[in-house]
């Protein structure tokens, strides 16, 4: 079976500073793996995804992720963090499995919170 | 396009009474999944739907369940309720037919059980 593990469940920067949220994931197949993002009182909402093909993913608000193989990591980056980017980010990795059976769910991490100070 | 519905936003109920939940979901998409959010926990999948069918189920209890209607649109349902149901409840939906496929959420119904 998935799992997904996100290593700091809070992560705290300065407006400005840059933006490193970790994930690591186990996958019995080629994965398929997300990233989610959800503000207070609200459902969540897709940054980006890798599926195939590149393997450094652009994705909304300007993040991305790089899907690395060989360290089983899809860890989320963002240059220069804004105020408007505190909120509580989850990674998350499409549950197939090699009989097909598993439709329709996605195993997330437990999140990390982010905060960003002025 | 309008995104994913769910209604109601809040509920409070009692230990032992039932609660239903509604999805509806985007336009065109037929898969529809639910997953339970809570700080212990955290997004816990329950299951999933696809054209009125079941495809898919989390290791939840029996008193969980659902179904979905022709139009897509789905319902869960949980029996008997505990107070370690309060949570919130989000449902999700595609189209149904890939593993890499987004999944697009709804805003979650928030159930307060006392």
């Amino acid at each position: 079976a998935q799992s997904v593990t996100q290593l700091g469940s809070h992560v705290s920067v300065s407006e400005g500073a840059l933006v490193l949220l970790r994930c690591n994931y186990s996958s019995s197949v080629p994965p398929y793996l997300f990233w989610y993002v959800q503000y207070p009182n609200q459902g969540l909402q897709l940054l980006l995804k890798y599926t195939t093909g590149a393997t450094l993913v652009k994705g909304i608000n300007g993040f991305e992720a790089e899907f690395k193989k060989s360290e089983t990591s899809f860890h989320l980056t963002k240059p220069s963090a804004h105020m408007s980017d505190a909120a509580e980010y989850f990674c998350a990795v499409s549950d197939r499995d090699a009989g097909g059976t598993s439709y329709g769910k996605l195993t997330f991490g437990q999140g990390t919170i982010l905060t960003v100070h002025p | 396009k309008a995104g994913v519905t769910q209604t109601p936003r809040y509920l409070i109920k009692t230990r032992g009474q039932q609660v239903t939940l509604s999805c509806s979901p985007i336009s065109g998409h037929r898969s529809v999944s639910w997953y339970q959010q809570t700080p212990g926990q955290g997004l816990q999948f329950l299951f999933e739907y696809f054209s009125e069918t079941q495809r898919n189920k989390g290791n939840f209890p029996g008193r969980f369940s659902g179904r979905q209607f022709s139009n897509s649109r789905s319902e869960m349902n949980v029996s008997t309720l505990e107070l370690g149901d309060s949570a919130l409840y989000l449902c999700a939906s595609s189209l149904g037919f890939g593993y890499q496929e987004t999944q697009y959420f709804g805003p979650g119904t928030r159930l307060l059980v006392l």
